[in-house]
């Protein structure tokens, strides 16, 4: 499984883009990058999956440079809402073995 | 509609006395998981099932036990609980392979504490 390198926590204000970039250096051909998001005392809520390139939802972007060894989940104008900690996750989704291994994640802290 | 179900959402246990904790999915996905997190650390994957097929970490401890009786349940037993197994456990589902939105779905979690 692919290791993942997140900062350990992000801060910023009410209505900034953030971007939190995680590194997997030695992630494999067919691993796909996924970020969740975790609220206190709730499981982790998924947000984003990709393989390369650039990949939107209704919540936030995710972008892959062509090696694919980093990833940037991008927060569009954040909220206080938005304050939690932040997961990247690097596994294949094509075998029967589907161990989902979180990293340690990065906090983020949404300040008025 | 809750579509991960964890039962209870808060357990208190004595030292060393078996405890199980229970997880249903209304979602029919493949895959089940179990997870434990600590205050201030990420998810640890115990142990996964793809269908009938149990998948354990070879870190998970043997007192760390699971069972999958069909599709919709999964149940976590902990043979002696010990003071450092208090903790949130997790459980999880996720659609097999070669299905579309493999996302992981999870339930709210049962709080153990150990006394």
């Amino acid at each position: 499984l692919a290791k993942t390198t997140q900062p350990i926590s992000m801060d910023s204000y009410e209505g900034q883009e953030v971007n939190i970039t995680c590194s997997h250096n030695n992630i494999a051909t067919n691993d796909y990058i996924t970020w969740y998001q975790q609220f206190p005392s709730q499981g982790p809520r998924f947000i984003i999956q990709g393989y390369k390139t650039k990949v939107t939802n209704e919540v936030a972007s995710l972008f892959i440079p062509a090696d694919r060894k980093s990833s940037t989940l991008s927060l569009p104008r954040v909220s206080l809402s938005d304050t939690a900690v932040y997961y990247c996750l690097v596994g294949r989704l094509d075998t029967g073995r589907r161990a989902l291994t979180f990293g340690s994640g990065t906090r983020l802290q949404v300040q008025p | 509609d809750a579509m991960v179900i964890q039962n209870p959402r808060y357990q208190v246990t004595q030292f060393g006395k078996p405890v199980t904790l229970s997880c249903s999915q209304t979602l029919n996905h493949n895959v089940m998981y179990w997870y434990q997190q600590k205050s201030s650390q990420a998810p640890k994957l115990l142990f996964h099932y793809y269908d009938k097929d149990f998948n354990n970490e070879a870190d998970t401890p043997d007192n760390f036990q699971s069972r999958r009786p069909n599709t919709s349940f999964c149940f976590l037993d902990i043979r002696s609980p010990g003071l450092g197994d208090a903790a949130m456990y997790l459980c999880a589902t996720s659609r097999g392979v070669g299905q579309q939105n493999t996302e992981a779905f999870f339930g709210q979690g049962t709080r153990l504490t150990v006394v």
